[in-house]
């Protein structure tokens, strides 16, 4: 079955700054990427996803790159700001598929 | 927010009782799942239902069983609580799309095992 490697665990920015989160699939059919951003305390939310007919994909600040050959994809954040503090989970399925597999996440921390 | 509500909230339980959570959805969604949250595992899945009576299990299923009777309730169980099975368990519901499969979280319900 699919398996979703996420790194880093933690990752500590100057407020401003940019943030990636790097996120690597084993199973080649996968070809949809959502990215969920959990504040302290709160549920798990989707903030964007990708398929895999697209290599980029841009909602203001952030953006998702697909990278197909490889099997990564990544999150970024541009021009970070104290609110983007949360965890951060990548996943991966097939379209079609029942299940959501989910990386270990990302702990950001903006620091002002 | 999508309708999703899981009960109880927090539960303190002794090790050895069965314990059941809850999720119930009002948004007619066809899957339903089980995650646990742990420190460093992200999200696993437990189990997961793909219709009324039709479950699977997930990477994490030891331990679990779920029901599903009707379209809005899906139930977890834990059979003989232990320990390790502290966490936070979060119930999800999703529909499958043309765009993919986003899902919706419940609140969350934080169960310790004493």
């Amino acid at each position: 079955g699919e398996n979703v490697e996420q790194h880093p665990s933690t990752l500590s920015v100057q407020e401003g700054d940019s943030a990636v989160i790097k996120c690597t699939y084993s199973d080649s059919a996968s070809n949809y990427f959502p990215w969920y951003k959990q504040e302290l305390g709160k549920r798990p939310q989707l903030i964007i996803d990708i398929r895999s007919n697209v290599g980029e994909k841009k909602d203001q600040r952030i953006a998702v790159t697909l990278n197909k050959t490889a099997k990564h994809f990544s999150l970024h954040i541009t021009e970070t700001q104290p609110e983007d503090s949360a965890v951060y989970f990548c996943a991966a399925t097939i379209q079609g598929a029942q299940k959501l597999v989910f990386g270990q996440g990302t702990r950001l921390t903006i620091n002002p | 927010d999508a309708g999703i509500t899981q009960s109880p909230r927090h539960k303190v339980t002794e090790t050895g009782t069965p314990v059941t959570l809850r999720c119930h959805q009002t948004e007619n969604h066809r899957y339903m799942y089980w995650y646990r949250q742990d420190p460093g595992h992200g999200l696993r899945l437990i189990h997961y239902s793909y219709g009324v009576k039709d479950t699977d299990k997930g990477e994490v299923s030891d331990g679990y069983s779920v029901s599903r009777s009707k379209t809005e309730d899906f139930l977890l169980t834990l059979e003989s609580a232990t320990s390790s099975q502290t966490s936070v368990y979060f119930c999800a519901i999703s529909e499958p799309t043309g765009r993919g499969l986003e899902a919706f979280f419940g609140q969350g319900t934080r169960l310790t095992v004493v």
